[in-house]
């Protein structure tokens, strides 16, 4: 079967930097993406992995660590947009399996 | 379109009822996939499509419901009976080829069922 865990919820100021984990169980794996979704809206993709090591796009980064079957989503310069919800997904046999996502709570 | 598009965004049904939802993915894209997300939970893979077969259709509940895209473009999703266990968003997702290589979905807006 495929377990992944996350956060269900962190709260951080505007201008800060936050860090999302999400660790997973699964048989076979391909790559761990992350998607943003706002309330009522479409999850939008961010990020990818399929190899040990950071991605960075924008203000956005992830990590993977195969190994250790982990990965996380940095978020810096944090802007209120960007509260939302954060799901880290598994990609293995031609499908995504999420996690239950983390909400993030950006205050001023 | 320039997105996926998803139709009705809203349907409410009674118990028992017989529900389309329809999908219109990114032109071009031979993946197509449908979700079910409950609130508070992530999405829940139901269906995969490449092309116009169901490459992996192993999340679907039961036998109630049913996925068609006769044409490799447009897809259907049919729940028959419908039950109050049905309700969530139903969201659907395509990508080029398949998102092995770039792991990017393009979900649409998604079909809220409320069933009563």
């Amino acid at each position: 079967g495929q377990s992944l865990e996350q956060p269900s919820e962190v709260t951080a100021v505007e201008g800060a930097i936050v860090q999302i984990n999400c660790t997973y169980q699964t048989s076979g794996f391909y790559g761990l993406s992350w998607y943003q979704q706002h309330d009522g809206g479409a999850p939008t993709f961010l990020s990818y992995n399929a190899l040990d090591g950071l991605e960075e796009t924008g203000r956005f980064s992830s990590f993977l660590s195969r190994s250790d079957s982990y990965g996380y989503l940095l978020l810096q310069e944090l802007q209120m947009k960007d509260s939302a919800s954060y799901f880290c997904a598994v990609y293995n046999f031609n499908k995504f399996y999420f996690g239950s996502g983390t909400k993030l709570n950006v205050k001023p | 379109g320039a997105g996926v598009s998803q139709t009705p965004s809203n349907k409410v049904t009674e118990k028992g009822k017989y529900v389309e939802l329809r999908c219109d993915p990114i032109s071009g894209h031979t993946a197509l996939y449908w979700y079910r997300q409950s609130l508070g939970q992530g999405p829940e893979f139901l269906i995969y499509f490449q092309g116009t077969g169901a490459a992996d259709d192993s999340g679907l509940p039961n036998d109630r419901f049913f996925a068609v895209r006769p044409e490799g473009s447009v897809s259907t999703l049919k729940i028959q009976r419908t039950e109050r266990g049905d309700s969530a968003v139903y969201l659907c997702a395509s990508s080029l080829t398949g998102p092995r290589n770039t792991g990017e979905l393009f979900f649409g807006e998604g079909s809220r069922l409320t069933v009563l």
